[in-house]
């Protein structure tokens, strides 16, 4: 089993909401990762965790807060949020956080900021 | 620093051509290699990686790629087009201890009945 699942599918909020993205995997990968997509754009990076600690912080607005509760869970809890945050929010695991590991994506939330 | 150039933002095939899209990298040290295929509305698909050993890699849905490092190039390739192959490609790279995936712009490749 490879795959990382994502919830919600698709959020709309308005910018006083706070709301929260959920990723989980059931592979025992210990790295798990934010991405952002922009439309017609490549993902970047937003967050790494490496056994349930972050990582990497690619310089997030604080509006942006992860968390990772277990090595199976990964949130991203949303606060304040401004329309040009609107984009798909992907989840990735992979093994550890070694070069060589594959990356495995979840199908994505669609967030729109309204 | 390293980059990643997909050339060809949109490429389009007849059903059943060979489908050809093109990735070069720019790294003094050759990186870990990677195409991904996303459909639309969906996240993003391993479709291959090189890391080390042999150079033509074979991956799923009937693709290859060829790491070449005289030319930092791993182009993708696929004999015959089905229109099922439909889709955004991305090119990425990552070097030894780094964490980031660093992907080109992307390639929309349409398959034309």
């Amino acid at each position: 089993d490879t795959e990382v699942t994502q919830t919600p599918k698709h959020l709309v909020m308005g910018m006083t909401n706070k709301k929260s993205l959920k990723c989980e995997q059931h592979m025992g990968h210990r790295a798990m990762y934010w991405y952002k997509q922009k439309a017609k754009k490549p993902p970047e990076l937003m967050f790494v965790y490496s056994y349930e600690k972050l990582s990497i912080n690619e310089s997030v607005p604080s509006r942006f807060s992860p968390e990772c509760p277990n090595s199976s869970l990964l949130n991203l809890h949303l606060h304040a949020l401004q329309p040009e945050d609107s984009a798909l929010y992907l989840c990735a695991s992979s093994l550890t956080t070694g070069t060589p590991e594959t990356q495995y994506f979840g199908p994505g939330t669609r967030l729109l900021v309204l | 620093a390293q980059s990643v150039t997909q050339l060809g933002s949109h490429v389009s095939v007849s059903e059943g051509a060979l489908v050809l899209l093109r990735c070069n990298y720019s790294s003094s040290v050759p990186p870990y290699l990677f195409w991904y295929v996303q459909y639309p509305n969906q996240g993003l698909q391993l479709l291959l990686k090189y890391t080390t050993g042999a150079t033509l890699v074979k991956g799923i849905n009937g693709f290859e790629a060829e790491f070449k490092k005289s030319e930092t190039s791993f182009h993708l390739t696929k004999p015959s087009a089905h229109m099922s192959d439909a889709a955004e490609y991305f090119c990425a790279v990552r070097l030894t201890g780094a964490n980031n995936l660093f992907f080109g712009t992307g390639t929309r490749l349409t398959v034309i009945p």
